[in-house]
């Protein structure tokens, strides 16, 4: 059974620091990774998809890396402001319809 | 059309009523998926329709039936809820079900359901 996880699960940082958020999975054998982004309460915003056979993918201020054979991911966030406090999930895809097997995710605020 | 939409936003009922959720998508997408999120956890898949067939269902209760009644629609009927139940269903769609590693799945904003 496919488990991933994300670390650190809460982080505060001041506006203008880069950052970055983990995932690691246990089962390699994915089609592809995405990154999401949820406000208290809402649903989930699409950030980034990366496929199995790329390692990394860029939109914005955002880069998203995969190592596939060692189960990892990261999304690194270059000068971070306020309105980047969220919720951000990892999920990994999987299996027919790309199953989406979510991370436990990392909450972050960005202060002034 | 770029979006998911889902209704009601809220919704409270009591355990001996029969409701449904509702969403839809006019992005031409023929995948779709019901999730259930549970406060300060992450979702967790529910069902998945492919080309408006029935693909996955992952072990969910009886008292939770969805519909797929065309390419654009996802329902679900709920009936007979326990207080448990109680948490933000969340509906997302993907083009295609059977393209792997393109497969990128929208979300909508989701419906906070409340059991009394």
């Amino acid at each position: 059974k496919q488990e991933v996880t994300q670390i650190p699960a809460a982080l505060s940082v001041p506006e203008g620091e880069n950052l970055v958020l983990n995932c690691s999975f246990t089962d390699s054998a994915i089609y592809n990774l995405q990154w999401f982004r949820q406000d208290p309460g809402k649903g989930l915003t699409s950030l980034l998809l990366i496929q199995s056979s790329q390692r990394e993918q860029t939109s914005g201020r955002l880069n998203a890396s995969l190592d596939k054979s060692s189960g990892r991911s990261t999304l690194y966030i270059a000068a971070s402001q306020p309105g980047d406090s969220a919720t951000y999930l990892c999920a990994v895809g999987t299996g027919t319809a790309s199953k989406l097997t979510f991370g436990t995710g990392t909450r972050l605020q960005v202060t002034l | 059309d770029t979006e998911v939409t889902q209704t009601p936003k809220h919704l409270v009922m009591g355990m001996t009523n029969k409701k449904s959720l509702k969403c839809e998508q006019h992005m031409g997408h023929r995948a779709m998926y019901w999730y259930k999120q549970k406060a300060k956890k992450p979702p967790e898949l529910m069902f998945v329709y492919s080309y408006e067939k029935l693909s996955i269902n992952e072990s969910v209760p009886s008292r939770f039936s969805p519909e797929c009644p065309n390419s654009s629609l996802l329902n679900l009927h709920l009936h007979a809820l326990q207080p448990e139940d109680s948490a933000l269903y969340l509906c997302a769609s993907s083009l295609r079900p059977d393209s792997g590693a393109y497969n990128e799945q929208f979300f909508g904003p989701g419906t906070r359901l409340t059991v009394l």
